[in-house]
């Protein structure tokens, strides 16, 4: 079966630009998390949707960063007026809620901002 | 603060031999916990997780865990070490499923 697909793989974009990176979960997770992963660093948790329950948006370093999810389907991250310090690899994964413990990650979009 | 904390950066271990990779963590309750690993271009693949009971745990390709409560941790382990095993592998910790906090990786050099 498919797995979480993110989209566009990769994004160079100039700063001061707005970004939007979409992430395709499995069918049935209802469960969606939002990572950041700067170069050589660990996960960094940005927000997580939990079926149609209000976000933990508890990771959202600033309110320039922004995510959406229309029920248990796809969810996009935005970041606008994008500053350098946005560079890094967003990883989306997604969860089946009962009774699975694994989150199921994308590749990731490695975005670039020059 | 919630933290998770892998002491060391990089791990060498050769072929045939037993390995150990640390993890410690900072986080309030009784998590959950969990190894995931990243190979070269492609993205993270579960390993194994501790929920309750038995404080060692059985994982993906022969890896195994142990649990520590009193030391909070969590040390990733393989009998074995196969070159096979160089990764990345991640630590993870959460309170309710809600949130998870990672460690900064560690990475794993089996020489043949």
């Amino acid at each position: 079966g498919a797995g979480v697909s993110q989209s566009p793989s990769n994004k160079v974009t100039e700063k001061g630009k707005d970004v939007e990176l979409r992430c395709d979960p499995i069918s049935g997770h209802t469960a969606l998390y939002w990572y950041r992963q700067r170069l050589g660093q660990g996960l960094e948790f940005l927000i997580y949707f939990q079926g149609n329950s209000a976000p933990d948006k508890s990771g959202l370093p600033s309110d320039r960063f922004s995510a959406e999810r229309t029920g248990e389907s796809v969810s996009t991250l935005t970041i606008q007026r994008t500053q350098q310090e946005d560079s890094a690899v967003y990883l989306c994964a997604s969860r089946y809620n009962r009774g699975s413990y694994e989150q199921y990650f994308g590749p990731g979009t490695r975005l670039t901002v020059t | 603060a919630q933290s998770v904390a892998q002491p060391e950066d990089q791990v060498n271990v050769a072929e045939g031999n037993p390995l150990t990779v640390k993890c410690t963590y900072s986080v309030s309750g009784n998590p959950y916990l969990f190894w995931y690993v990243q190979y070269p271009n492609r993205g993270l693949q579960f390993l194994l997780k501790y929920i309750t009971g038995d404080n060692l745990v059985k994982g993906s390709y022969g890896f195994e865990a142990e649990f520590n409560k009193s030391q909070t941790s969590f040390h990733l382990k393989k009998p074995s070490a196969l070159v096979s095993d160089s990764a990345l592998y991640f630590c993870a910790v959460s309170p309710n499923f809600n949130k998870f906090y990672f460690g900064s990786g560690t990475k794993l050099n089996v020489k043949p």
